[in-house]
């Protein structure tokens, strides 16, 4: 079965920090990739997907994402995060012939003035 | 951008009772959408797949006499928690897939809490 690993489960940074969010995923075949944010009493926002073609991914808010396909990783990185960017970062995974997405246990950060 | 709506944001209600939630895709047509049960401080469990105009998939160890989704037109999906108990009591999020895209749009999900 599919399964998806975020081993940050609370992330604490001071403005401007670089961060690495790391994602894991177990399937052999084909899959889809996504991070999905959610900002405190807001709902899921979609930052970033990858289905195919250059596996480094940009997303909004200038996040990207990394698909190492030999790894079965897809980290999401910012470079320089913003107080705003606390929040509720979530990968997910679909296998590429079907609907369903399979989401990590979530990764809180915390950004300080 | 496509809007997902969910009503109503959050429930109370007594043990024993049912709970109609309702997910609408506001300005694109879903032929799928997806129910979601988000425990505190844990990520979304997929509940069921629902495709309209067809009988919903449920995923293993949800029971399907409990929640019972239907999915009667191409914008509205909508998941009743029948005879609720206490361990119901959760954050449900629906989401919907645009027609053609491989990707899915969230609602801002319902607090239910059964008394």
């Amino acid at each position: 079965a599919q399964s998806v690993s975020q081993h940050n489960h609370h992330v604490i940074l001071s403005e401007a920090a670089s961060l690495e969010l790391g994602c894991n995923y177990s399937y052999g075949g084909t899959v889809n990739l996504f991070w999905y944010v959610q900002y405190p009493g807001q709902h899921l926002q979609l930052l970033l997907k990858y289905f195919s073609g250059d596996p480094l991914v940009k997303g909004i808010k200038g996040f990207e994402a990394e698909f190492i396909k030999s790894k079965f990783s897809f980290n999401l990185r910012k470079p320089s995060v913003q107080w705003s960017d606390t929040a509720e970062y979530f990968c997910a995974v679909n296998a590429g012939n079907t609907d369903k997405l399979i989401f990590g246990t979530g990764t809180r950060l915390q950004v300080f003035p | 951008g496509a809007v997902v709506s969910q009503h109503p944001s959050w429930v109370i209600c007594k043990s024993g009772t049912s709970v109609k939630i309702e997910c609408r895709s506001l300005d694109f047509q879903a032929t799928t959408m997806f129910w979601y049960r988000q425990f505190p401080k844990q990520s979304l469990m997929l509940m069921a797949t629902s495709n309209e105009g067809s009988k919903a998939t449920y995923e293993q160890g949800v029971e399907k006499d409990k929640f019972l989704i239907n999915h009667a037109s191409l914008t509205l999906s909508t998941l009743t928690v029948t005879s609720a108990h206490p361990e119901d009591s959760s954050f449900y999020i629906c989401s919907a897939r645009d027609r053609g895209y491989n990707e899915q749009y969230f609602g801002p999900g319902t607090r239910l809490t059964v008394t």
